[in-house]
């Protein structure tokens, strides 16, 4: 693989349940993020981790967790999903110290 | 409080002309700027961008030009092509208090280039 992977492309999700959307890179990069984009507003940074170990809330992280246990690695997990939560989600990563970020394909959760 | 704003929810032009994509930013701590592509089905592609320091920055036919004073920064398109129809976002960072990892996006602005 090249890149970031994200899985699964797309879910079908009933209200109250639990879900990890997964998101893995191959660059080494220091930095990850998980964004949701939704129609009219854009790109929101929901959680970041600016290397592995540690992880810090962006603009929307209500309702979401996250974890970095190695470098390549950034789940985003859904403990009791809301119909609020449909959207498209992007991981993406970055070196770190540069500002360019790099994205994931999207996984597109619809929960009912 | 929406700290990076692209007013033009879409934008239609001429294959040939060129797009002049616009946004706007509040937040003076902001030193770096960058424009993604985005078409429907996939994440979003790095574009260009462009430091403080400077006012201009060519790759291409995509230039981006900062305004520091007035907050503004546009990409212009030079020749439009019809494969240049996509949503475009503007996006910036702030090198201070250890925020420098972290992208603010604007909403973005749908380009179609027609032929």
């Amino acid at each position: 693989i090249a890149g970031i992977t994200q899985a699964p492309t797309s879910q079908i999700l009933a209200a109250g349940r639990r879900m990890t959307l997964r998101c893995t890179q191959d660059m080494r990069h220091n930095a990850m993020y998980w964004y949701r984009q939704d129609l009219g507003l854009g790109l929101r940074l929901i959680h970041y981790s600016n290397t592995a170990g540690t992880t810090g809330k962006g603009e929307v992280p209500d309702g979401y967790s996250v974890s970095r246990a190695n470098t390549d690695d950034f789940p985003l997990t859904l403990a009791s999903a809301v119909p609020s939560q449909t959207s498209v989600y992007f991981c993406a990563s970055s070196e770190g110290q540069g500002h360019e970020q790099f994205f994931g394909p999207g996984t597109r959760l619809t929960v009912l | 409080d929406q700290q990076v704003k692209q007013n033009s929810p879409s934008l239609s032009v001429q294959e040939g002309r060129i797009s002049i994509l616009n946004c706007d930013y509040t937040n003076s701590m902001f030193d770096y700027f960058l424009w993604y592509k985005k078409y429907p089905a996939e994440g979003p592609t790095f574009l260009i961008s462009i430091s403080s320091i400077k006012d201009k920055n060519e790759d291409g036919r995509f230039t981006v030009f900062l305004n520091k004073s007035a907050k503004h920064l546009s990409l212009h398109i030079v020749p439009s092509q019809p494969g240049d129809s996509a949503v475009y976002f503007c996006a910036a960072s702030s090198n201070s208090g250890g925020s420098n990892y972290k992208l603010t996006f604007g909403k973005g602005t749908l380009l179609t280039v027609n032929p």
